[in-house]
């Protein structure tokens, strides 16, 4: 069985600093995909960055970057130069090549709150 | 442009009141997805349907339903709605199952109250 493990229920950054949200993986699939999704208070999960499990070169996407360390199973992401608008929830999420339905395992949820 | 579109935003339903929830999508997308969301939790996948096959997840309850007349449109009917069903509902959806690359595209998600 696949699972997903965010041990930061909460946490605080200030504006223009940057922030790591930790992510670990279980899974025996040898091929999967890993995801970062915000949620801000106003409901919708909005996509944010993907990687693949042989993917050579960590994902970025603007300020958002994804720090894979395969052997370690982490994908943990990186947000740059904090905004206000950047908080939300931030869920981490998984599908392995096994789920042929393309089922998301999520996982609990990070809050991050960017203060001024 | 809203890819996936949900209606209503906020939906109040009385105990036991039929009630449906709606999304629309313009990505063409062969597969989409009903998940539930509780305050504070992940979401959880109720359902999928791949084109008109549906799929459900083994512990969804019998209470929830749904309908894909279309490519484009999706319904949640749940019969007989109970405090315990209040939460966010989100649709998504996907291109295809094909690869581990899957992205799944959420719309803004429908908050039920239950009274």
């Amino acid at each position: 069985a696949q699972k997903i493990t965010q041990t930061q229920p909460g946490m605080f950054v200030q504006e223009k600093e940057a922030v790591t949200l930790d992510c670990t993986y279980d899974t025996s699939d040898p091929s999967y995909g890993l995801f970062w999704y915000k949620q801000p208070s106003s409901g919708e999960m909005i996509f944010l960055i993907y990687q693949g499990s042989y993917d050579q070169q960590n994902a970025t996407e603007g300020r958002y970057s994804l720090n894979f360390q395969k052997a370690r199973k982490s994908a943990n992401l990186v947000i740059s130069a904090s905004q206000l608008g950047d908080s939300a929830m931030y869920f981490c999420a998984m599908r392995g090549l096994g789920d042929s339905w393309g089922k998301l395992q999520f996982g609990a949820g990070t809050q991050v709150v960017v203060t001024p | 442009d809203a890819m996936v579109i949900q209606n209503p935003r906020y939906q109040v339903t009385q105990f036991g009141k039929p009630v449906t929830l709606s999304c629309s999508q313009t990505l063409n997308h062969n597969v989409m997805y009903w998940y539930q969301q509780k305050s504070s939790q992940a979401p959880k996948l109720l359902f999928h349907y791949y084109d008109k096959d549906f799929n459900n997840e083994a512990d969804t309850p019998d209470n929830f339903q749904s309908r894909r007349p279309n490519t484009s449109f999706c319904f949640l009917d749940i019969r007989s709605p109970g405090l315990g069903d209040a939460a966010m509902y989100l649709c998504a959806t996907s291109r295809d199952y094909g690869d581990a690359k899957n992205i799944q595209y959420f719309g803004a998600g429908t908050r039920l109250s239950v009274l």
